[in-house]
């Protein structure tokens, strides 16, 4: 089983839906969870930092669950712009260091 | 926010060649960089962990001296490819750890480093 997975999509969703994604880890121990954006033949971009309580910004809201280990990210009213791949990283302090999911590829259709 | 600059961000270079790559915390003192290649359509695979005055921790299967890191400063890692070859064609990416105490603190990358061998 991988570390960190999420699945690679792609979602096809008009502009305006709702959209979530979740990615699952499997260390318990992981501690810190973000969320980040790659646009094709970019570097990634982080979006948001995912707090334990549940976190929004703006249109997008990231949450934790650690009983089942996974994170997800909620993406309201769709723009076109979203289209991107949104990839997962759980950083274990143990391992020092971060761990990426395959990320899941959005496109946002008009 | 945080910046991290990454050079040269394409390299087009014959076979046998060897390519050094820079990632430049610009704003903060980065005690942790990353070093991760990314092949068409793949997710990050993270290569190795560079620590600042010390040896770089690299993973499973990454060769040590093809890949040179240096780590000379709480600013600047280099990543060295050595005697490159085609197969090396990829996608670098070096990201960097602020030296908060906090246990979330993100990462953040560099532009990237295309690297294209003949």
């Amino acid at each position: 089983r991988k570390e960190v997975e999420q699945d690679p999509g792609p979602f096809n969703v008009p502009e305006g839906a709702t959209v979530a994604f979740n990615c699952t880890y499997s260390n318990s121990a992981s501690q810190s969870f973000f969320w980040y954006r790659q646009d094709c033949r970019k570097e990634p971009k982080l979006l948001m930092s995912v707090y334990s309580s549940g976190n929004e910004d703006g249109r997008f809201t990231a949450q934790l669950n650690r009983a089942s280990q996974y994170i997800s990210l909620l993406i309201r009213d769709s723009k076109l712009s979203d289209s991107a791949t949104y990839l997962c990283a759980v950083y274990t302090s143990g391992t020092y260091k971060y761990i990426f999911g395959t990320g899941t590829r959005l496109k946002v259709l008009a | 926010g945080a910046v991290v600059s990454q050079h040269p961000s394409w390299v087009i270079c014959k076979s046998g060649t060897s390519v050094k790559i820079e990632c430049r915390s610009l704003d903060f003192q980065a005690t942790t960089m990353f070093w991760y290649r990314q092949f068409p359509k793949q997710s990050l695979m993270l290569m190795a962990t560079s620590n600042e005055g010390s040896k770089a921790t690299y993973e499973q299967g990454v060769e040590k001296d093809k890949f040179l890191i240096n780590h000379a400063s709480l600013t600047l890692s280099t990543l060295t490819v050595t005697s490159a070859h085609p197969e090396d064609s990829s996608f670098y990416i070096c990201s960097a750890r602020g030296s908060g105490r906090t246990s979330n603190q993100p990462q953040h990358f560099g532009d990237g480093t295309r690297l294209s061998i003949l």
